[in-house]
């Protein structure tokens, strides 16, 4: 079966632009999580999907970051007037969770998006 | 809130050692961990997902134990090859929605 995919793989905007991170999440899988990684720091969550909806957005560091999600399938990632500062891997992440406190399921990742904001 | 440290933040060995790779962790409610690794350009890797009633859970060359109680999880690699060279992450959940919490990584060379 297929894992996560993640579209584009790198990204090259200008500062000001607009831009839109797309993820496919394993099939039958209903938690989604999009984390970022800026370069020489450690991973950070932005925002938890179970099935359409997001019951935690607590990571976005902006509200020129919003996410959706539909069909209980693929998530886009929009950052909105871009800056330098949003330059990082955007990685998108999977599992079986039902987000229950002790049905904890393993997350699966994609390859991640390279977004450089130039 | 979790914090998460991981100990050392770099390794260099020659091949065919036993390492262990140290995570703590600040918020002991936790009912799992996640290792994983990850190569320069690439996404994440999941290695093994431990069950606190587990306490150990194995794949391979690698083992990795978990204790609650005293904020610690530990990652064995036995007889380590030069492929096994990567960042490794430990990743306690938090929240209902189960999001991981990272550390910083341990970045493992393991030279022929």
């Amino acid at each position: 079966g297929a894992g996560v995919s993640q579209s584009p793989s790198n990204k090259v905007t200008e500062k000001g632009k607009d831009v839109e991170l797309r993820c496919d999440p394993i099939s039958g899988h209903t938690a989604l999580y999009w984390y970022r990684q800026r370069l020489g720091q450690g991973l950070e969550f932005l925002i938890y999907f179970q099935g359409n909806s997001a019951p935690d957005k607590s990571g976005l560091p902006s509200d020129r970051f919003s996410a959706e999600r539909t069909g209980e399938s693929v998530s886009t990632l929009t950052i909105q007037r871009t800056q330098q500062e949003d330059s990082a891997v955007y990685l998108c992440a999977s599992s079986r969770g039902q987000g229950d406190w002790g049905s904890y399921n393993e997350q699966f990742f994609g390859p991640g998006t390279r977004l450089t904001v130039l | 809130k979790q914090e998460v440290t991981q100990i050392p933040a770099a390794l260099s060995v020659p091949e065919g050692e036993n390492l262990v790779l140290n995570c703590s962790f600040t918020d002991s409610a936790i009912y799992n961990l996640q290792w994983f690794r990850q190569d320069p350009g690439k996404g994440l890797t999941s290695l093994l997902l431990i069950q606190s009633s587990q306490r150990e859970q194995t794949s391979g060359r690698l083992n990795a134990s978990l204790d609650k109680s005293s904020g610690r999880s530990t990652l064995y690699i036995a007889a380590s090859q030069p492929g096994d060279s990567a960042t490794y992450l430990c990743a306690p959940p938090r929240g209902a929605g189960n999001m991981l919490t990272f550390g910083g990584g341990t970045r493992l060379m393991v030279k022929p």
